[in-house]
């Protein structure tokens, strides 16, 4: 099974500032399948970043991801009251999904 | 406009049995793999099972031989039978839609079923 890490755990940051998330696999993955998502209190997750870099539908351009092979990073250049949520990686493979543990992002 | 809307959710006992349906509405439903997701309690994400356009189904080991996931491409519906619930199935309960025919990245989710086992 492929393990998803991210890291940090916990961020705290302000308005304005650059956030730089990271998620490590376990062995290589394919990148097709690799997505990031945000998640905030009583919400379901939103998708913001496919295939490892391609922003979603509607998702400002402020969020930029980008990596290959093990090492992925989800980056939000400045950073706006409604941008402090959970967020989580994705990857699929081999028929199943894995989740990283997810980074909370708080002010 | 892409709409996943679950049912079925509840309290059951341990050892008991529910089911879970997902009615889809905005794609062509029988061209894409769906997935139940779930979130216990202050926790992440965890994928429990999926099922292909045409059917092939895939588990988590945490609830093989226990769940059953199906779909109707007829009726746009994915349902998710679960028995034997232990109090560790505790958790909201997400219909998710797959990039591709198999499933791939998820690219819709539903706002997600409650489910609660306890005594």
């Amino acid at each position: 099974e492929i393990v998803l890490t991210q890291s940090p755990g916990t961020l705290s940051l302000s308005p304005g500032e650059r956030a730089t998330l990271s998620c490590r696999a376990s062995q290589s993955i394919t990148s097709s399948y690799f997505a990031w998502y945000q998640q905030k209190p009583g919400q379901a997750p939103r998708l913001l970043i496919y295939r490892a870099s391609y922003r979603a539908t509607g998702i400002p351009d402020r969020f930029s991801g980008s990596g290959s092979g093990t090492d992925f990073t989800l980056t939000i250049s400045r950073l706006e009251p409604e941008d402090f949520a959970v967020y989580y990686c994705q990857q699929y493979a081999n028929s199943r999904y894995t989740f990283g543990q997810g980074t909370q992002l708080e002010i | 406009e892409v709409q996943l809307l679950e049912s079925g959710g509840g309290l059951v006992q341990p050892g008991g049995s529910l089911r879970l349906s997902c009615a889809a509405t905005g794609f062509t439903f029988s061209n894409y793999g769906m997935t139940w997701v779930r979130q216990a309690p202050e926790k992440g994400l965890e994928w429990v099972s999926s099922c292909g356009s045409g059917g092939t189904t895939y588990y988590a080991d945490s609830v093989k031989g226990r769940f059953t996931i199906s779909r109707d491409n007829s009726k746009n519906t994915l349902d998710l039978q679960m028995n034997s619930l232990r109090a560790e199935d505790t958790a909201v309960y997400y219909c998710a839609k797959g990039s591709t025919s198999q499933s791939g990245y998820i690219d819709y989710w539903g706002q997600g079923a409650l489910v609660t086992v306890s005594s």
